[in-house]
């Protein structure tokens, strides 16, 4: 399997401009997560899916993210506008169930730089 | 809410020898897990290790093991021997029992391994 795939990784964009990420999660995992990393707020939870239902978005910032999960292969997060604020690491991680052991598998991440 | 506190931002342990991190967690739940990840240059996100809050004995995995204090809310990791690969950063997490399978993470500490 080729794990968590995440595209672009890599993503430089202005002020102002949309921005999509997106995730391909391992194949029959039915739960997927997006983190943000930052130096100053670490490693946060902003949005959980499990079978393409969002079950907890408590963590997503504002009106200006979303993420959407239209099948269970394909997840999408969207900033729009963008702002120099958001620049950050985005990560995707995918498990195969709810429970505390089925481990949480992370792609690459998406560094995104907001000028 | 849960907070999970690393109070090392930096360590550094020479070749082959231990050396361990301290994670310390806030919680007013008696059933949940604590985890262990290893963060490389590569930016995944690794499970290195995992403990359940209702088991006492400390979980080991090679030259990984914990020291689960369940009462003073420490879950620090040690690593024996350690070796140039561990090199990274080191996030502790938290996950309630019941709550999906979100993760609640501390800031990181990262790890030096002088050769």
């Amino acid at each position: 399997d080729a794990g968590v795939i995440q595209s672009p990784r890599h993503e430089v964009t202005e002020m102002g401009q949309e921005v999509t990420l997106r995730c391909k999660p391992i194949s029959g995992h039915n739960s997927l997560f997006w983190y943000r990393q930052t130096m100053m707020r670490g490693l946060e939870l902003l949005i959980y899916f499990n079978n393409n239902v969002p079950i907890d978005d408590s963590g997503m910032p504002e009106d200006r993210f979303s993420a959407k999960m239209p099948n269970a292969s394909f997840s999408t997060l969207k900033i729009q506008p963008s702002e120099p604020r958001d620049s950050a690491v985005y990560f995707c991680a995918s498990s195969l169930g709810q429970g505390p052991y089925n481990e949480q598998f992370f792609g690459p991440g998406t560094r995104l730089t907001v000028l | 809410a849960q907070t999970v506190t690393q109070s090392q931002p930096e360590m550094s342990v020479q070749e082959a020898e231990t050396v361990t991190l301290s994670c310390t967690y806030d919680t007013s739940e008696s059933d949940y897990y604590l985890f262990w990840y290893k963060q490389p240059p590569s930016r995944q996100m690794i499970l290195v290790i995992r403990q359940e809050a209702y088991k006492q004995q400390n979980a080991t995995e090679n030259r990984f093991s914990v020291n689960f204090q369940k009462a003073a809310k420490s879950f620090s990791l040690k690593i024996s021997d350690s070796q140039l690969g561990d090199a990274a950063m080191y996030f502790c997490a938290y996950r309630r029992n019941n709550a999906g399978n979100m993760l609640t993470f501390g800031g990181g500490t990262r790890l030096m391994v002088k050769p």
